[in-house]
Parts: C-alpha cells; structure tokens; sequence
C-alpha cells in the first residue's frame, strides 16, 4: 500500500514571496503519478501540478514547480511570488501508473493549509 | 474543458431517509469515476471507484449497501446514501477521468447533513 505524508500542518508566507511544501510519499512501485491539488475555501478540489515517475525533469506550471527527489522519495511543491488567491489547503496524492493510461485511486496526504499575508 | 459537476451542492434530510448525490462530466466522457468522503479539516478518502458498465469497487470498510453507486453512463454517476443517519453527514467529493488519461477532474462537492 502506498502511503503519503504530508508533514506541514500549516505553513504562512507574505504576498510576492516564495515558499515550498513537502511531501514525502513511500511506495514499491517504480512506475507512478505524483501531484499537488489545492483546495480553496471553496472545497472545489483544483489540479496545480503532476509530475510523471518515469520523467526526471522536474514539472513547472507558471509560478508552480516541483522538486523531483525519486531516490528519496520526496515531491516538494515550490509557489513563487506567492498571490493572496493561493491561500488554500493544498494536498499531495500518489497514483499508480496503469498501462492502459487510465486513471487508478489517489492516495492523498493529510494536507497542508497556506496562508497568504499582505 | 473537463468539468464536472455534482448535484445537489447542499442537502439536509431527516435521519433514515435515502439521499441520492449525482455527479456529472459536462464535456468529457467518464470512463472511471470516483466517489470520496471528507470530514472538516481532513483530506479526501476514496470511498469506491466505479467504470462506466461494471459494478463499483469500494474500499475496505466502506459498506457497498449503505453507499450505492450506480454508473450506468459515460457521464453520469451517482452515490444514493440509504437509511442515512447523522454519522453520514460528511462532504462528498466525485471526480472523473477520461479513457486513457490519469488525471482526475473533481466535481465541486455535496455537503450532506443528515438531521
């Protein structure tokens, strides 16, 4: 089974700023999905990024980028020039790669909740 | 494009009745979709996983008689919650995905109070 954790509770960082969030996963499986999802107060479930197992270019999505750690088995989620509209919770999730491309279960962590300050 | 929506956004309802929750992918078709459960503050657990056709798969400790899904379309799925009791109230959460693509597209939720 695999196993996200996510261990940031909450995090704080001021507009224009940068900050980063971790996320360590662990897993058996060599071929795998990783992403970072928001939630705004909106509970509207929100994908920022993915990043492919079998890829070692780090993914990068406008201000969003990942830290790619395969080895160590970490998915950090870097947001620069932090905006008050990405005050959310933010969740990492793990997903088995299927052959077939289809989409398996997401395994999420517990979440981290971001506060963006003037 | 892929959006997905839920209907209804809010429901309350008396303890011991059925609550149906319909989840919907506006411009894709849904090969697989997904039901999960939220509590305040925590993250998302599946609840089951259902391919258009089949019968869903639920998770372990999910009870498939209590949460039924149905997913008798490539675009529709829906979670009836029967007898509900206050202990169901919870926020629930569905996504979809496309035949061959990973990724999941999540509907806006159904925040279920069960009096």
């Amino acid at each position: 089974a695999q196993t996200v954790t996510q261990s940031q509770p909450e995090m704080s960082v001021q507009e224009a700023e940068t900050v980063t969030l971790s996320c360590t996963y662990d897993t058996s499986e060599s071929n795998y999905y990783l992403f970072w999802y928001k939630q705004p107060p909106s509970r509207q479930m929100i994908l920022v990024i993915r990043q492919e197992a079998y890829k070692q270019q780090n993914a990068t999505e406008n201000r969003f980028s990942v830290n790619f750690q395969k080895a160590a088995k970490s998915f950090s989620l870097k947001i620069s020039d932090s905006q008050l509209g990405d005050t959310a919770m933010y969740f990492c999730a793990f997903m088995m790669r299927r052959f077939t491309g289809t989409a398996s279960k997401l395994t999420f962590g517990t979440g981290t909740r971001l506060q963006v300050t003037l | 494009g892929a959006v997905v929506s839920q209907h209804p956004s809010w429901v309350i309802c008396k303890s011991g009745t059925s609550v149906k929750i319909e989840c919907r992918s506006l411009d894709f078709q849904a090969t697989t979709m997904f039901w999960y459960r939220q509590f305040p503050k925590q993250s998302l657990m599946l609840m089951a996983t259902s391919n258009e056709g089949s019968k869903a798969t639920y998770e372990q400790g999910v009870e498939k008689d209590k949460f039924l899904i149905n997913h008798a379309s490539l675009t529709l799925s829906t979670l009836t919650v029967t007898s509900a009791h206050p202990e169901d109230s919870s926020f629930y959460i569905c996504s979809a995905s496309q035949q061959g693509r990973e990724t999941q597209y999540f509907g806006p939720g159904t925040r279920l109070l069960v009096l």
